[in-house]
């Protein structure tokens, strides 16, 4: 599988953006980026997922470096209610059925 | 629209003994998933299933096993727990569209070994 690379952990402030980086070198042309976060004591849920171009939803928005290889989720006001583990994958192509999470980005939101 | 849904939520296994952990979903997905997560870390792959029947290894798979006999279920096994199995439980279930998946994830099964 197709590895992605995010820092261990990040602060903010209540009501402040938030970037929060992905690293993935070894994309392959048909991956989606795919976003997802861990509230505490929840399971994952779905943020966000793109291939090629930026797109924006309720939740977030995802900037995609020209060349793939890196990738933003914006949190464009942080509230507290943001804070959790932040998973950056890659889906579909040779990888659709099989899934592997790395450790995230724990967000720290303060107020 | 239950989604995804986990039984038990919490349970408490001596060493040794057995249980299944269920999962269920009602959206019709091809793919089902079970993961563990281990505290302060990601979720781990144990097995998962590309449709009803099939069934294949993840990244942690010893000391399990799973069955899909129907499309909706996917059961994981743990024949001799040991506490090294003490973790939170994912199932997960998604659907691929254009080479695209997206996963629903259950809420977690906490199982404690003794």
């Amino acid at each position: 599988d197709a590895k992605t690379t995010q820092p261990n952990s990040m602060e903010s402030n209540e009501e402040e953006p938030v970037h929060l980086p992905c690293n993935h070198s070894t994309i392959s042309g048909t991956d989606y980026i795919h976003w997802y976060r861990q509230l505490p004591s929840q399971g994952p849920e779905y943020v966000i997922h793109g291939l090629t171009s930026n797109v924006n939803n309720r939740m977030a928005s995802l900037a995609i470096a020209e060349d793939r290889k890196s990738s933003t989720l914006i949190l464009h006001r942080a509230t507290l209610r943001d804070a959790a583990v932040y998973y950056c994958i890659l889906r579909g192509g040779t990888n659709a059925g099989k899934s592997t999470f790395g450790d995230g980005t724990t967000l720290t939101v303060k107020p | 629209n239950a989604g995804v849904t986990q039984t038990p939520k919490f349970r408490v296994l001596k060493t040794g003994q057995s249980m299944t952990l269920l999962c269920a979903q009602d959206m019709n997905h091809e793919y089902m998933y079970w993961y563990r997560q281990d505290p302060g870390m990601g979720l781990r792959l144990i097995h998962y299933s590309v449709g009803e029947g099939t069934t294949a290894k993840g990244e942690v798979p010893d000391g399990y096993n799973v069955s899909r006999l129907k499309k909706q279920n996917f059961l994981l096994g743990l024949e001799s727990a040991a506490p090294s199995q003490t973790s939170v439980y994912f199932c997960a279930s998604s659907y691929v569209r254009d080479l695209r998946e997206t996963q629903y994830f259950g809420p977690g099964t906490r199982l404690l070994v003794l």
